[in-house]
C-alpha cells in the first residue's frame, strides 16, 4: 500500500527566506507526482507536476524534484512571500490498474512571516 | 471556463437524514473521485468512477454511495449520515491517463457537519 509522508507537518520562516519541502513515498511505482497548495477552507491548487520519467520540473520562484528510486520529492520555493503561506500537499499517482488513485501525504503547513 | 463544481459549499444536518452533494465538471473528463479531508488524517479516497455506469470503491467508502448516470456529473449520496462523516468533501475530475501530465481538477470542497 503507498504510503505518502511529508515533513516537517509545519514550518514558519522569515520573509525572502527560501522554503523547501520534503515529501517520501514508499511505492516507487507511480505514474506522476503532483504539488498542491491550500488556503484555509478553500480547495486545492495544483502547482506543478512531475512525470515519473522526469527528474524536476519548475514554474517561476518554485523547482520541485523527483528521485523515484529513493522515493521522494522536494519542493523548492525561492524567495519567499507572505502569500506563500498556506498548506501544500504532494500526492503521488498509479495507473489505471490502481483505479488512477492519488495518494496524498498530510501537508506541510507554511508560514511566512513580513 | 474549465471547472468543477460541488453542491452545497456548506451544510449542516442531523445524523440519519438523506443527504446528497452533487459534483459536476465541464471538461468532459471520464475519471472523477471524491475525496475526505479530515485533521491528522489527510485526503482519502472515498469513491471513484472511469466512465459512466462505472464506479469503485476508494480506501473509505462505508457509509456512502455513488452513481455516474452522466459522464459529468458524480454526486456523493448519505443515505443515513452520522457524526464521524463531518469533514471536508472534495470532487476531483481527470482526463482517464491519456497522458502522464494529465492532472487531477479539485472542486471548491463541501464542509458538512452531521449533528
Amino acid at each position: 500500500k503507498q504510503e505518502v509522508t511529508q515533513i516537517p507537518a509545519a514550518l514558519s520562516v522569515p520573509e525572502g527566506e527560501n522554503l523547501v519541502l520534503n515529501c517520501s513515498f514508499t511505492d516507487s511505482a507511480i505514474y506522476n507526482l503532483q504539488w498542491f497548495r491550500q488556503d484555509p477552507g478553500k480547495g486545492l491548487t495544483s502547482l506543478l507536476l512531475i512525470q515519473s520519467s522526469q527528474r524536476e520540473q519548475t514554474s517561476g520562484r518554485l523547482n520541485a524534484s523527483l528521485d523515484k528510486s529513493s522515493g521522494r520529492s522536494t519542493l523548492y520555493i525561492a524567495a519567499s512571500q507572505p502569500g506563500d503561506s498556506a498548506t501544500y500537499l504532494c500526492a503521488v499517482r498509479r495507473g489505471k490498474a490502481a483505479g488512477n488513485k492519488l495518494t496524498f501525504g498530510g501537508g506541510t503547513r507554511v508560514l511566512v512571516k513580513p | 471556463e474549465a471547472q468543477v463544481t460541488q453542491n452545497p459549499r456548506y451544510l449542516i444536518t442531523v445524523t440519519g437524514k438523506k443527504l446528497t452533494v452533487t459534483c459536476s465538471q465541464n471538461m468532459n473528463h471520464e475519471y472523477m473521485s471524491w475525496y475526505r479531508q479530515d485533521p491528522g488524517l489527510g485526503l482519502r479516497q472515498i469513491y471513484y468512477s472511469m466512465n459512466v455506469e462505472v464506479t469503485d470503491k476508494g480506501d473509505v467508502p462505508e457509509g456512502y454511495k455513488v452513481s455516474r448516470k452522466e459522464k459529468r456529473n458524480f454526486p456523493l449520496i448519505l443515505e443515513s449520515p452520522s457524526p464521524n462523516q463531518t469533514s471536508l468533501y472534495f470532487c476531483a475530475s481527470s482526463p482517464l491517463l491519456a497522458h502522464t501530465t494529465d492532472t487531477q481538477y479539485f472542486g471548491p470542497g463541501t464542509r458538512l457537519t452531521v449533528l
